[in-house]
């Protein structure tokens, strides 16, 4: 079974340009969560969705990230425009539905970004 | 609030030697916890959960986690540590329907 997939693995940006990450989860699996793991921290949720619609973006800045998976399959995160606290991995996950006795979470490598 | 606290920030341990990495958890309601591996410049690997049962859970890799609801505990536990183990752990607990992850420990086992 193909796992999430993502991509850029890495991505150097100056600081207030944009960049778009992607993902394409494994197949079936209806919730797709991106997470933002800052160096020495653990991973935290950025934005959660249940098919193509918005489980829970409480954490999002939404003044400049956003998200979306049109088609309740891959999706984009983008950041525009970015800022030097945005440096951070990018995980991507996706699970075959929420809640623990339905399912695991499963990551992708991550897209590892670095604003200059 | 639902939280998830790894109080060591590394653990050595030498090859061949138990070793134990600790979790403690808040929650109200029945906790879900997981433990996940990561390896440096990869994503995170699932090593096992707990929903309900058995208070000692097998995983993937010879871990083995045991549940403590008095100690709201959910340690991380091998027999025998390999060279190959040295990573970052994570402990995550699912709150009202998203996960929290703890701040991460990094093994660190000596050969």
């Amino acid at each position: 079974e193909a796992g999430v997939a993502q991509s850029p693995r890495y991505k150097i940006i100056e600081k207030r340009q944009s960049v778009a990450f992607w993902c394409n989860p494994i197949s079936g699996h209806a919730t797709l969560y991106w997470y933002q793991q800052i160096l020495g921290q653990g991973p935290k949720l950025l934005i959660q969705f249940q098919n193509n619609g918005v489980v829970d973006d409480s954490q999002l800045p939404k003044d400049r990230f956003s998200a979306e998976r049109l088609k309740g399959v891959d999706s984009t995160l983008k950041i525009q425009p970015a800022k030097l606290e945005d440096s951070a991995v990018y995980l991507c996950a996706s699970s075959t539905d929420w809640g623990p006795r339905r399912n695991t979470i499963y990551f992708g490598e991550g897209s590892w970004l670095t604003v200059v | 609030a639902q939280s998830v606290a790894q109080p060591e920030d590394q653990v050595n341990v030498a090859e061949g030697n138990p070793l134990t990495v600790k979790c403690t958890y808040s929650v109200s309601g029945n906790p879900y916890l997981f433990w996940y591996v990561q390896y440096p410049n990869r994503g995170l690997q699932f090593l096992l959960k707990y929903i309900t049962g058995d208070n000692l859970v097998k995983g993937s890799y010879g871990f083995e986690a045991e549940f403590n609801k008095s100690q709201t505990s959910f340690h991380l536990k091998k027999p025998s540590a390999l060279v190959s183990d040295s990573a970052l752990y994570f402990c995550a607990v699912l709150g009202t329907y998203k996960y929290i992850f703890g701040t991460g420990t990094r093994l660190k086992v000596l050969a």
